[in-house]
């Protein structure tokens, strides 16, 4: 079946400007995950979606990041006043979330580029 | 503090030959999950196995085996006959709770990035 899915896969920027990043997770998966993975180095929590709410969003990095899953399906990851530090590989994975072991699937990513 | 380390940053071996790629976690959870995961240079992650704290039975599929040893903290991740495909950045990770509201955020090594050689 379809994995998951990012939009887009590149992003270009320029500093100060708004976006958003897109997530499509696996038919049925309830949990969903956002990572930045800048050059060089492994993935990093950003926020966890049990369904609807975001039950955990203790990685954010400040309150220029938000993220949304309205319908518990796709998620939109915010990102306000972007700054040249926020350029990284911004990455979604979503898991059964049936139990706490799922395994988590990643997308593809989005590469973010602020200029 | 770091909670996944892999001391090798870059590895590179001739096609053939056996690779181990190390992995050391730190956590104080009792239960407590590993994953290894490859990143080949098109980008996205993929899963090559979990394990959970329970469990040290050591693993072979084909030519991967991965060695967990609790004593060791420590969850390495082996090659046999590498090939020029196994080229990628390999990322050890550890799940484990962040609060009771949680699921199992992932915490990633940095990674070892692996070149086979032909």
């Amino acid at each position: 079946g379809a994995g998951v899915s990012q939009t887009p896969s590149n992003k270009v920027t320029e500093k100060g400007k708004y976006v958003e990043l897109r997530c499509d997770p696996i038919s049925g998966h309830t949990a969903l995950y956002w990572y930045r993975q800048s050059l060089g180095q492994g993935p990093e929590f950003l926020i966890y979606f049990q369904g609807t709410g975001a039950a955990d969003d203790s990685g954010l990095p400040n309150d220029r990041f938000f993220a949304v899953r309205p319908e518990g399906s796709v998620s939109t990851l915010k990102i306000q006043r972007t700054e040249r530090g926020d350029s990284a590989v911004y990455l979604c994975a979503s898991s059964l979330g049936e139990t706490r072991t799922d395994t988590q699937y990643f997308g593809p990513g989005t590469r973010l580029t602020v200029l | 503090a770091q909670k996944v380390t892999q001391a090798q940053t870059e590895i590179s071996v001739v096609e053939k030959e056996d690779v181990t790629l190390d992995c050391v976690y730190e956590t104080r959870d009792t239960t407590y999950y590993l994953f290894w995961y490859k990143q080949p240079p098109s980008g996205e992650l993929v899963f090559l196995i979990r394990r959970n704290s329970f469990d040290e039975q050591n693993e072979i599929s084909g030519r991967y085996s991965w060695n967990f040893q609790k004593s060791t903290s420590s969850f390495n991740f082996t090659i046999t006959a590498s090939q020029v495909v196994d080229s990628a950045v390999y990322f050890c990770a550890l799940s484990e709770s962040r609060n009771s509201n949680s699921g199992y955020a992932l915490n990633f090594g940095k990674g070892t990035s692996l070149l086979v050689t032909p």
